[in-house]
């Protein structure tokens, strides 16, 4: 199986504040990469796919970058709604695998 | 416009099955490539795949609930179903169903449905 490790697993930002969280794959997933962002009693979201390609009506504040085993998500500008648990997962194989989360908080 | 809604039961017995309904609007399970897949999240823990089937019945488990697990599809009535043998507490989750296509990510998901394991 291929174990997805996210860092960190929470962050502390304020409204404004760039945030980076880190996702690695224990082995070499090309860029079958996808970030989602779960809020509690809400349909999951898909935010980027392909390591970089930004989901269709999510905000360009949202960017995605990385192949092979690092990759990393970047809110530009967090927005008061960016306040979620965010999760990678790979798409190389099977077991697809997620990531442990990283918790974006005030 | 996709939707997937979960339905089910919202608590089950130490050891019972599980039962599990997603259905889904908006796309076909007939259609090449697309697939539909259940994740869980037990309460305050991460993401975890379960299953997924395609629209040609190829069926995929997570290797360590494979004996455990079984999803079916009826193209028919648009539903997915997943069933969970000998459940047990630490089973607690909220169990989404989610859309995907070839080899994609998943890209829609239902709100999820909570299951309680307790006696």
């Amino acid at each position: 199986d291929i174990q997805m490790t996210q860092s960190p697993s929470s962050v502390s930002a304020s409204v404004g504040d760039r945030v980076t969280i880190t996702c690695r794959a224990s082995q070499g997933i090309s860029s079958w990469l996808a970030w989602y962002q779960v809020k509690p009693g809400k349909a999951p979201k898909l935010l980027i796919h392909a390591a970089a390609s930004l989901q269709s009506g999510v905000p360009s504040r949202f960017s995605g970058s990385g192949s092979g085993t690092d990759f990393t998500l970047t809110i530009s500008s967090l927005q008061p709604e960016d306040f979620a648990t965010y999760y990678c997962q790979q798409a190389k194989s099977f077991p697809l695998t997620f990531g442990g989360g990283t918790k974006v908080e005030i | 416009q996709i939707t997937l809604k979960e339905s089910g039961p919202t608590l089950v017995k130490p050891t019972q099955t599980l039962t599990l309904t997603c259905a889904f609007s908006g796309f076909s399970l007939l259609t090449s490539g697309v697939g539909v897949g259940w994740i869980r999240q037990p309460p305050g823990k991460a993401l975890e795949w379960l299953a997924l089937i395609y629209w040609d019945d190829d069926k995929r488990y997570s290797p360590s609930l494979k004996s455990r697990l079984t999803i079916t599809k009826d193209t028919s009535k648009n539903q997915v179903v997943l069933t969970m043998t000998n459940m047990d507490p630490v089973d607690t989750a909220t169990f989404y169903c989610a859309h995907m296509r070839g080899s994609g990510p998943f890209d829609y998901w239902g709100q999820g449905t909570l299951v309680t394991v307790s006696s």
